[in-house]
């Protein structure tokens, strides 16, 4: 059973325009979220993140916002660039620990 | 600064034999996970080690095991292969700090391991 989900596998959009990623979560005591952009031939590196008591986290362009009643995140890039595009992996943890669980992630494509 | 090393990044092997993978984490990190990225999935968390002692354990069976030594590296051993097994594996480090941990971790490049 998938505890975190990404059920969008691709996103295409323009430069200069907002991409929404999407991540629903099953597992209830997950207390935070963690978003990771992987280029190819790369690991993936830490983007942003947000605490459980908290809905909003914003990091210059990028900003996440987490609805905990629906269960949902999702991280907003604004304005988006071609240089975005890149897998987007939602993560999930509980308790400080870094044992994360991953969704299967998402290709963004930003076209010039 | 070196970042998270990975060796080797590709390697062949045939079911039934055993491999092992090594990772030297960033410098200054104390704390290594290893992850199992199959095609088209999400990182799978196999384990984490610090103080040269296995923490956490994701599931997985006795067939992965791992070591850190006293310079704070990693190997992860895989016996018995199985087909099942093909997938890149990422090593990932941190640094322990008590009441710190925010889930941060910086990732090597893989090793992409291919069963036949």
């Amino acid at each position: 059973d998938q505890q975190v989900k990404q059920n969008s596998p691709s996103l295409s959009v323009q430069e200069g325009r907002i991409s929404i990623l999407n991540c629903d979560y099953t597992n209830s005591m997950f207390d935070y979220f963690l978003w990771y952009k992987k280029y190819p031939a790369e690991g993936p590196t830490f983007l942003i993140s947000i605490s459980s008591i908290k809905d909003k986290n914003e990091d210059g362009r990028f900003t996440v916002f987490l609805n905990k009643s629906a269960k949902h995140l999702s991280l907003h890039i604004v304005p988006s660039q071609p240089g975005d595009s890149a897998v987007y992996f939602c993560a999930a943890t509980q308790g400080g620990s870094e044992k994360l669980v991953f969704g299967k992630g998402m290709k963004l494509t930003v076209n010039p | 600064d070196a970042g998270v090393t990975q060796s080797p990044t590709h390697l062949i092997k045939t079911r039934g034999q055993q491999v092992t993978l090594r990772c030297s984490p960033k410098s200054g990190h104390d704390t290594v996970s290893w992850y199992q990225q199959a095609l088209g999935q999400g990182p799978q968390f196999i384990f984490q080690y610090y103080e040269e002692e296995e923490r956490q354990r994701g599931n997985f069976p006795d067939r992965f095991s791992g070591h850190q030594f006293p310079n704070y590296s990693s190997e992860l051993n895989v016996n018995a292969l199985l087909l099942g097994d093909s997938a890149l594996y990422l090593c990932a480090s941190s640094l322990t700090r008590q009441g710190a941990n925010t889930g941060e971790l910086f990732f090597g490049e893989g090793s992409r391991l291919t069963v036949l």
